[in-house]
């Protein structure tokens, strides 16, 4: 079926880097534009970055805009999220999403990874 | 990139009806017709529900409805049920070719 996993989540040091991976499978990576949200603890969904279906483009939340960089990897059906000059409010669960190719809507989720920045 | 506007909770009794909201700009919401809604159980990842307005995704009961005026969007849960008791969340394109979500609601089924 189709699915998203996420990996790559842990504790770092405020000012230190993490590379997050969403393993993608069940159907054509390659068709679509995959998205980063996340959620901090007790709070709401946040938007973060997304990568589109060919790779060519990337946009991103201002909150993450220069520290944060996604890619992908289509013939490994994964997309990353390098997370660079952390901060503590970057700790929250991080979710990759599949943005549907005909209605752009997020309509595969994977079950999150923590991402806890702390001294 | 402010976030769109949502109460922060609502609670009615099961069977009856509830209407949430989502209030953006003319950046957002008002500007395309990309709005989708998410429900949201405690320690799950989101699940979309409604997307472009008012469309549902298939297996989504008809109970839930979308609609959206001027820079507004609503999401709609008639017939409520305990199960229905959730976090809900909007989120729409915006003219920077990025996205925003919602604060979130806490429904609460009495």
């Amino acid at each position: 079926q189709m699915q998203l996993v996420e990996s790559g989540g842990g504790v770092v040091q405020p000012g230190r880097s993490l590379r997050l991976s969403c393993a993608a499978s069940g159907f054509t990576f390659s068709n679509f534009a995959m998205h980063w949200v996340r959620q901090a603890p007790g709070k709401g969904l946040e938007w973060v970055a997304v990568r589109s279906y060919d790779g060519s483009k990337a946009f991103y939340a201002d909150s993450v805009k220069g520290r944060f960089t996604v890619s992908r990897d289509n013939f490994e059906n994964t997309v990353y999220l390098q997370m660079n000059s952390l901060r503590a409010e970057d700790t929250a669960v991080y979710y990759c999403a599949r943005e549907d190719d005909v209605t752009d809507a997020f309509d595969i989720w994977g079950q999150g990874t923590m991402v806890t920045v702390s001294s | 990139q402010s976030a769109l506007t949502q109460p922060a909770s609502v609670s009615e009794s099961p069977g009856q009806s509830i209407t949430i909201s989502c209030t953006g700009t003319s950046s957002d919401v008002g500007a395309y017709d990309f709005v989708s809604w998410f429900q949201q159980h405690p320690g799950k990842a989101p699940q979309l529900i409604i997307y472009d307005v008012n469309d549902r995704p298939s297996g989504v009961s008809n109970r839930f409805s979308g609609s959206k005026s001027g820079n507004t969007a609503s999401l709609t849960i008639s017939g409520l049920q305990a199960e229905d008791g959730a976090d809900y969340y909007c989120t729409s394109y915006t003219t920077s070719s990025t996205w925003v979500f919602g604060g979130g609601t806490k429904l609460t089924v009495l």
